[in-house]
């Protein structure tokens, strides 16, 4: 079993749309959750950074945390071509040197007109 | 922020060969790292690059393949020796952010074919 699992999509969605994308872990030690955001044959941007529990909002993205069940969720809403992206979910331990992230496999992300 | 960039930002070898992928920062940094992004899968940490000491290697990676350099505080290489198709992928380099645990700046990637 992988550390990090995420559907890798596609997802194709209309301008406006909310969108939902998710990754469940194993790992119980994970304190810290980001989301990135991949344009194509860019670097990852780091979009969304949450600490334990709880959501956080930042326009129009959230994310969620769900410690209890591993599962954590970014929320777009009114989502915009310029959204178009491969989303990856990524965590680590307190205990982790710095890089030592933990990516799920992204999820590619179409918005159209 | 820091920007980082990478040369080169796209190559294709023959097997057997050997590539040096460079990656310089606008800023003096402690710690870089190199990833392995290969199609479908998830981002990989490698190795992490520290000034003035020796590379820390991932499982599975080893020097030998993946030979590292970090001569000063804004600049690292990473060689792919040796090289096979498996190889091909999109290498990465990134470093710490000032913000929280995790969070790092990527450059753009070179993307490597293998023939």
């Amino acid at each position: 079993q992988k550390e990090v699992e995420q559907d890798p999509g596609p997802l194709s969605v209309p301008e406006g749309a909310i969108v939902s994308l998710n990754c469940t872990y194993s790992n119980s030690a994970f304190q810290y959750f980001m989301w990135y955001r991949q344009y194509s044959r860019k670097g990852p941007e780091l979009l969304m950074y949450t600490y334990s529990s709880g959501n956080k909002e930042d326009g129009r993205f959230t994310a969620q945390v769900d410690k209890s069940s591993k599962y954590i969720s970014l929320f777009i809403r009114d989502s915009q071509p310029s959204d178009s992206a491969t989303y990856l979910c990524a965590m680590t331990d307190r205990g982790s040197t710095l890089g030592r992230l933990y990516f799920g496999r992204g999820t590619q992300l179409t918005v159209w007109p | 922020s820091a920007v980082i960039s990478q040369k080169p930002s796209r190559d294709i070898c023959q097997r057997g060969t050997s590539l040096t992928i460079q990656c310089q920062v606008d800023s003096q940094v402690t710690m870089m790292f190199w990833y392995r992004q290969q199609p479908g899968q998830s981002l990989t940490l490698i190795a992490t690059a520290n000034q003035g000491s020796e590379a820390t290697y991932e499982s599975g990676f080893v020097i030998d393949k993946f030979p590292i350099s970090r001569p000063n505080l804004t600049f690292s290489t990473l060689t792919v020796s040796n090289m096979s198709p498996e190889d091909s992928s999109i290498y990465l380099c990134s470093v710490p952010t000032a913000g929280g645990i995790g969070e790092q700046f990527f450059g753009p990637g070179t993307r490597l074919t293998v023939l």
